[in-house]
Formats: structure tokens, C-alpha cells, sequence
């Protein structure tokens, strides 16, 4: 069975810049997280979907988003692009929203803001 | 806010010597899991623990739950180059749909 995936797998942007990134769920699997992973912060969430609604968000500004689509696909969107961005974003798709449960996590998408 | 806090950040050691590390928090959790992430790869899933006291065994690796649900530990016995990675321990956050993930430990095992 497939993995999570998520595309691009690397990406140079510049500040001001936005960038989408995207991930497919595991089939079968309704939810599906993001975080953001720095050397500096760890894993920080950013957002949790389950069946197309946005069910928690974590402390991000306002220029990071996301949605789920009817097929479980997620999209994360982070406007005008800082430095800080910089970063290693993580999809994690999970069969429901049970925490004890497994979160099977994609490669990530690098994402380097210069 | 809930955190989890391990230690050490880095540890660099000899092929087959053993070693532990440790997860802790002021909060209880209700479960706590293990991740190991490789380089250019995603964490994935080592073991989840749920009863205080637990302790769970997977080949070299011996996880424990502390018996308040506040803490966790990870031994490694006779550590071989290929456990070399980023351990990190996660819980779920009260009343929330997120993971609250430690600042992780980097584990490199030299041959």
C-alpha cells in the first residue's frame, strides 16, 4: 500500500513569494496533519484535517493554511514568505483521529526561503 | 501548555555500547509514542505505550512508561550503527487533535 506523499520535495522560494505544498494520505486514511520541523524548534503543528474540516490549528500566523479535499488530499499555503519559514514541512496521515494511533508521516517538502 | 522535554539533545557513541533516553514532562499524558526519523525521511512510528508502568521491548529497544504517565524512557542495548537517527517521543495534547512532539534526541553510532 502507498505511503504518504507529498510534492514537491524541494523548493527555493524568495521572500514575498508563496509556495503550496501538497500531500496525499495514505488511502483510506481521513486525517491528516502538518508540521513544521526546524533544527531550532523541533515539530511544531500547524493544522489537522479530518473529513475536509480543519478540526485544530496551532499557534502560526495567519499566512499559513491549509485544506483537505473530498479525497483526503491536503494542501498547505504559506503567503509572503519570510526567512523563518525556512523549513521542513511534514504531512502525517492517520485512519482517524485517535491519538494512540499510528501518524504515518510523508518525506516531508524542503523548503528554503532566501 | 503541555510539553515534552528529552534528553540528551545529542548523543554520540561507540558501536555496542547501550544507552538511554529520556522524556519527560509536568503533565500527565494519557499515552506516549516513539518516533525515530532517518535523515530525509519522515519520523516513523517505534512503539506506543498507554498504562503507567508499561514497559515494551522491540528487538534492542526497551521502552518504559513512567508509573504517574508523566514521563517515558527509551534503552538501547548494544547500539549498532543502523540506530543512528533522530528519536523523538510524542503525546496527545488535552482536549486537542494534535501530537505534541519532544525537541528529539540525535543519536549517532559510530562503527
Amino acid at each position: 500500500k502507498a505511503g504518504v506523499t507529498q510534492t514537491p520535495r524541494y523548493l527555493i522560494k524568495t521572500r514575498g513569494q508563496q509556495v503550496t505544498l501538497s500531500c496525499s494520505p495514505i488511502s483510506g486514511h481521513r486525517s491528516v496533519s502538518w508540521y513544521q520541523q526546524t533544527p531550532g524548534q523541533g515539530l511544531q503543528f500547524l493544522f489537522e484535517y479530518f473529513s475536509e474540516t480543519q478540526r485544530n490549528k496551532g499557534n502560526f500566523p495567519g499566512r499559513f493554511s491549509g485544506r483537505q479535499f473530498s479525497n483526503s488530499r491536503s494542501e498547505m499555503n504559506v503567503s509572503t514568505l519570510e526567512l523563518g519559514d525556512s523549513a521542513l514541512y511534514l504531512c502525517a496521515s492517520s485512519l482517524d483521529r485517535e491519538l494512540t494511533g499510528e501518524l504515518f508521516f510523508g518525506e516531508g517538502s524542503r523548503l528554503t526561503v532566501l | 501548555t503541555q510539553l515534552l522535554e528529552q534528553s540528551p539533545q545529542f548523543l554520540s557513541i561507540q558501536e555496542g555500547e547501550n544507552l538511554t533516553v529520556y522524556c519527560n514532562s509536568s503533565s500527565v499524558f494519557s499515552s506516549l509514542q516513539w518516533y525515530r526519523q532517518e535523515p530525509g525521511e519522515g519520523p516513523v512510528l517505534l512503539v506506543t505505550v498507554v498504562t503507567g508502568g508499561e514497559v515494551k521491548k522491540l528487538k534492542r529497544l526497551t521502552f518504559q512508561f513512567g508509573d504517574a504517565r508523566k514521563d517515558s524512557s527509551l534503552h538501547i542495548t548494544a547500539a549498532q550503527p543502523g540506530d543512528t537517527g533522530l528519536y523523538l517521543c510524542a503525546g496527545p495534547g488535552d482536549n486537542t487533535g494534535k501530537l505534541i512532539f519532544g525537541q528529539g534526541t540525535t543519536l549517532q553510532v559510530k562503527p
